[in-house]
């Protein structure tokens, strides 16, 4: 069945550095692509997404290009700020609405 | 704004009793969703409604039923509350059945069940 694969947390980055949380998938078809963030003490909610092959979500400073041949969809920042730690989810959506989540990535910065 | 309430933020239940989690969306959303958060695993859905009076399994259904009397309430039932329901658990909203909808959640209820 369909899946997502991302990297093992946690990450622990220092401000400013550069960010990369790696996202896989397994699909059949081409599904939309998401990342969702989840703050300490909050519910998920959406950062970005791409909905075919080529297109780049982009949202606070945060990219992700859908990419078919790698079948991948990593998430990237250029420089992170504190306020950036959270925990991050890559999704994928199995026919409509219906969303399959990676284990969920934590990120810390420290300053 | 869009909003997403649920019942509790924390609950503590004994096993075998009956659990009730509530959910409230005020967007006039048509699709809902309960999914549960445990480390490693990421989020799983449990059930989710296209529309009152309708619902469909998601991956993990067993042990659960859901209720969706209003457009605006969703309620995911725990008939028997076991330990391996020990969890966290999220309620999700949608405007409607179109492609790459985006989910709005609510804070989550984390349930110990003991």
């Amino acid at each position: 069945g369909d899946s997502v694969t991302q990297m093992e947390g946690p990450v622990t980055l220092s401000e400013e550095a550069f960010l990369t949380i790696n996202c896989t998938y397994t699909a059949t078809g081409y599904p939309s692509l998401f990342w969702y963030v989840q703050y300490p003490g909050e519910g998920l909610q959406l950062l970005l997404k791409a909905t075919k092959a080529d297109d780049k979500g982009s949202n606070k400073g945060f990219e992700a290009t859908y990419r078919k041949e790698t079948t991948s969809f990593h998430l990237e920042k250029g420089s992170v700020q504190v306020s950036d730690s959270a925990v991050y989810f890559c999704a994928l959506e199995q026919g409509a609405q219906k969303l399959v989540f990676g284990q969920g990535t934590r990120l810390t910065i420290n300053p | 704004d869009v909003k997403v309430t649920q019942s509790s933020r924390y609950l503590v239940k004994r096993t075998g009793e009956k659990v009730f989690l509530e959910c409230v969306q005020d967007m006039d959303h048509e699709n809902m969703f309960w999914y549960r958060q445990d480390p490693g695993l990421g989020l799983r859905l449990i059930y989710f409604s296209y529309d009152v009076k309708m619902k469909e399994k998601g991956d993990i259904p067993e042990g659960y039923s859901v209720s969706r009397e209003k457009k605006e309430r969703f309620s995911l039932i725990l008939e028997s509350a076991s330990t391996n329901q020990t969890s966290m658990y999220l309620c999700a909203s949608s405007l409607s059945g179109g492609r790459s909808e985006t989910q709005y959640f609510g804070p989550g209820t984390r349930l110990l069940v003991l």
